[in-house]
Formats: C-alpha cells, sequence, structure tokens
C-alpha cells in the first residue's frame, strides 16, 4: 500500500496506561504530523517533524504527550498516564516538502484512542 | 495563518453544482489557499490548492478573487459519496510546518 499506514486503528485503555500509536509515512515523504480529533470537533494539531529539522511540539495539550521519529520514517506518538479527556482520533499526515507552503498532506485513517 | 471564515453548513442536490465560498480577507501575498475535506470517520483529503491563478483538477476547480481576498471551491457534479466537511486554510512559506484547520463547512448532497 502506498498510503499512510496508522496502527493500531482501535485501542482501548484504562485510565492511567500508557499507549504508543504508529504512524507508517508514505516512503520518501520528508514531513509528517500529528493530529488528534475529539467526537464532534475540529483537527488539533499537535507536532510536526521535517527532516533533521528540531520538530515544532507546539500543539503537544501536555507533557504526557511526547513523539519522535526514528531513521526519517516510522513516527510513534506516546501518551503516559491516559486521561479520559485524551480520548480521540489521533491522525498521522506525511508530505513531501517540495516548497514550504506549497505541498500537501496525505492521511492516515486515524487510530480511535478510548481511555475508560 | 491568514484566518479564513466559512458557512458552517451547506446544501447541494446530487447532480449539480457545489460552491463553497470561503473568505480570507487577510491573507499575505506568498499565502497558499488549500482544499481538504473529510468524509464521515475518515482521514482528511487533499482536494486543491493555489496561489493567485484559478485552479482544476479531476475532483474540483478553485476560483480565487483577483484581491485574493476570497475564493469559491466548485464541485461540478454533485455527488452523495461528496458528502463531508470541507475545510479551506490559508498558509505559507514562513510559518512553520503546521496546517491549521478550522471548522469548515459541512457540505450535505441531497438526493
Amino acid at each position: 500500500g502506498a498510503g499512510v499506514s496508522q496502527s493500531p486503528s482501535n485501542k482501548v485503555t484504562e485510565k492511567g496506561k500508557d499507549v504508543e500509536l504508529r504512524c507508517d509515512p508514505i516512503s520518501g515523504h520528508t514531513a509528517l504530523y500529528w493530529y488528534r480529533q475529539s467526537l464532534g470537533q475540529g483537527l488539533e494539531f499537535l507536532i510536526y517533524f521535517q527532516g533533521n529539522s528540531a520538530p515544532d511540539k507546539s500543539g503537544l495539550p501536555s507533557d504526557r504527550f511526547s513523539a519522535e521519529r526514528t531513521g526519517g520514517s516510522v513516527s510513534t506518538l506516546t501518551i503516559q498516564r491516559t486521561q479520559q479527556e485524551d480520548s480521540a482520533v489521533y491522525l498521522c499526515a506525511s508530505s513531501p516538502i517540495r516548497q514550504a507552503g506549497n505541498e500537501k498532506l496525505f492521511f492516515g485513517s486515524g487510530t480511535q484512542l478510548s481511555v475508560l | 495563518d491568514a484566518k479564513t471564515t466559512q458557512p458552517p453548513s451547506m446544501d447541494c442536490a446530487e447532480g449539480r453544482a457545489a460552491n463553497l465560498p470561503c473568505n480570507h480577507s487577510t491573507i499575505s501575498g506568498n499565502e497558499y489557499v488549500y482544499w481538504y475535506r473529510q468524509i464521515h470517520s475518515q482521514g482528511p483529503q487533499y482536494i486543491i490548492h493555489g496561489l493567485k491563478n484559478n485552479e482544476t483538477n479531476e475532483m474540483a476547480s478553485l476560483i480565487i478573487t483577483e484581491d485574493r481576498k476570497s475564493s469559491t471551491l466548485i464541485l461540478p457534479h454533485a455527488t452523495l459519496r461528496d458528502t463531508a466537511v470541507y475545510y479551506c486554510i490559508v498558509r505559507g512559506p514562513n510559518q512553520g510546518g503546521k496546517l491549521i484547520f478550522g471548522q469548515g463547512t459541512e457540505l450535505s448532497v441531497k438526493p
């Protein structure tokens, strides 16, 4: 498959547990984004990776959230000590940056996280 | 990023053209206009983007006014599968990597 792949597609966890969400971007895409979408709400930017540059973490809601991108490819979003308000769909996107401001994002299908 | 304003919802009859407006009166000269859509329970999908000229692709046409303060996304022959939330976003090259989504327009295509 040539698209952005996210796993798992669904994750149910108990409050206080840690979770890891994975994103496999499209091969060759240098930019990777994480967003989340709570039920009935818009998309909330979380973090952005571009090549070897320092990530833009300005959207992470608390220090319980972190993300890394290994080898410029796969990314993992980690949520520690999950809370019920973390329940949402977590979406990953990648982009073949050619000219900043003139690129398009390709989204995965998301991970539905439910914190009980 | 320049702020955009879209109507919260619109209806369109199947087979007719859907014209979705977007106001971006504070747009800067180097900022692009992007359109994405999100069909229920799916990730957003890129539709089209442009800087100042009108653009057309297999999905839609983008009409940008001469002063660039507004634009219209046109779906020439809307189908039921085009029912989705449509997001208009303005972004330039000096604003980092993040694309900020607003509330969008919920388009309902009716038979």
